[in-house]
């Protein structure tokens, strides 16, 4: 069942803790996305991997990081430089060459 | 920056009527996307039309676009409740970020 996935649906957090957020695909696409989205808004680029060890910020990287040192996976991590982390979060990945981007469910992310 | 920017930003009618919704881009593009997202969940890909092509249908969704006017829009025909969503457009922005406008609510009354 080829899919990409995002764990967990709902995480909370104190305000000062470093949180990482799990993307998988089992599509075997090469590029990878990481965005958020504040309530009645669209969505903000933060990270993005077009390719295994390599990565590109986006609009809005400052108090994130991610890694992608497997094909499949791309976590980021809300580190707590984020000043107003709580947001809903959604990955995404697509083939090479900017075809359909396919989303995961989110996470939604609390920090108090 | 946002570059597409989607118009009205919020949009309701009865079930059975027809949806258009507009976007607008900034920059050249070498194709636009439109994607729907229902509440609290992951976006769903609809449709992709090329800057060489005009129009594009598929099932009761058409899409058109006029590069000279930097604008797209979607056409929901024959509207039913499970359209009700937010529909976003997104366009490529220099070489390697695709870029989605803020969307539009559709809600489709029964």
């Amino acid at each position: 069942d080829g899919g990409i996935t995002q764990s967990p649906k709902y995480l909370f957090r104190k305000e000062g803790q470093n949180v990482t957020l799990s993307c998988e695909q089992n599509l075997n696409h090469d590029a990878m996305y990481w965005y958020r989205q504040d309530p009645g808004q669209g969505l903000r680029l933060i990270y993005y991997s077009q390719i295994v060890n390599d990565f590109q910020k986006g609009d809005i990287a400052e108090g994130y990081s991610v890694s992608r040192e497997k094909k499949e996976s791309f976590p980021l991590t809300v580190t707590s430089a984020q000043k107003n982390p709580t947001a809903f979060y959604l990955c995404a990945s697509s083939m090479a060459g900017f075809n359909e981007q396919y989303f995961g469910p989110g996470t939604r992310l609390t920090v108090t | 920056s946002q570059q597409g920017e989607e118009d009205p930003q919020a949009l309701s009618i009865q079930e059975g009527e027809n949806a258009t919704m507009n976007c607008s881009y900034k920059t050249s593009i070498n194709n636009l996307q439109w994607y729907r997202q229902n509440s609290g969940r992951g976006l769903v890909h609809l449709i992709l039309i090329r800057s060489n092509e005009r129009e594009k249908h598929s099932g009761r969704l058409r899409v058109t676009l006029d590069t000279s006017k930097k604008s797209s829009s979607l056409l929901i025909t024959a509207s039913r409740a499970a359209d009700t969503a937010s529909y976003f457009c997104a366009s490529i922005q220099g070489a390697q970020k695709l870029v989605f406008g803020q969307g539009t609510r559709l809600t489709i009354n029964p």
